[in-house]
């Protein structure tokens, strides 16, 4: 039962270009989500949150969309860089819980 | 600062040999601990978590165990290890939000 998913393992970009990252989740309850990055070998680091009153945040090259009718978010990145290359995971949660729930990741490869 | 620590770093064992991966907290107190794993072609799954000393609470049915010994203190093991086992595993204490430590890559050979 996967309550969160990222359709695309993989995405390739050429540098300076945008990066468009999907995750769709089932729950109409979550109301808090997340994107992490995470490169090989290393722990995944924060990136970016959206709770469910907005539907757009913006930090810097990052911008995270939420769509709570179709249960569905997003992740631009603007202009990609080489240095983006890694793994992007989508994370959900009910405000209050303990449970955090990722999706399985986008592999995202910026050509130079 | 809050620091995350996790060891070993790369691990090999064979089927069947026991498992013991620690994580350690620094800077916080009475934090809430969780182990992760990330496989191949999955994402990150939530194993165990624990609220306090002795706490545990675990998501998933499977070959592995945790213990909370200490406060900051936060043990994965496995009597019997199996080939399934294979995998990324990240400990995360929560604050505002996760924050990961620097995983173990254990190798079930």
């Amino acid at each position: 039962d996967q309550q969160v998913k990222q359709n695309s393992p993989s995405l390739s970009v050429q540098e300076g270009r945008i990066s468009i990252l999907n995750c769709d989740y089932t729950n109409s309850m979550f109301d808090y989500f997340l994107w992490y990055k995470k490169y090989p070998a290393e722990g995944p680091t924060f990136l970016i949150s959206i709770s469910s009153i907005k539907d757009k945040n913006e930090d810097g090259r990052f911008t995270v969309f939420l769509n709570k009718s179709a249960k569905h978010l997003s992740l631009h990145i603007v202009p990609s860089q080489p240095g983006d290359s890694a793994v992007y995971f989508c994370a959900v949660t009910t405000s209050g819980t303990y449970k955090y729930i990722f999706g399985t990741g986008t592999r995202l490869k910026v050509l130079a | 600062s809050q620091t995350i620590h996790q060891w070993p770093a790369t691990l090999v064992q064979p089927v069947g040999s026991p498992l013991s991966l620690e994580c350690t907290v620094e800077g916080t107190s009475n934090p809430n601990l969780y182990w992760y794993r990330q496989a191949a072609g999955r994402g990150l799954q939530l194993l165990f978590y624990s609220v306090g000393i002795g706490q545990i609470s675990s998501e998933v049915p499977q070959n592995l165990s945790a213990s909370r010994p200490q406060d900051r203190q936060f043990i994965l093991s496995s009597k019997k290890l199996l080939l399934s086992d294979s995998g990324f595993y990240l400990c995360a204490w929560m604050g505002y939000r996760p924050y990961f430590g620097p995983g173990t890559r254990l190798t079930v050979t």
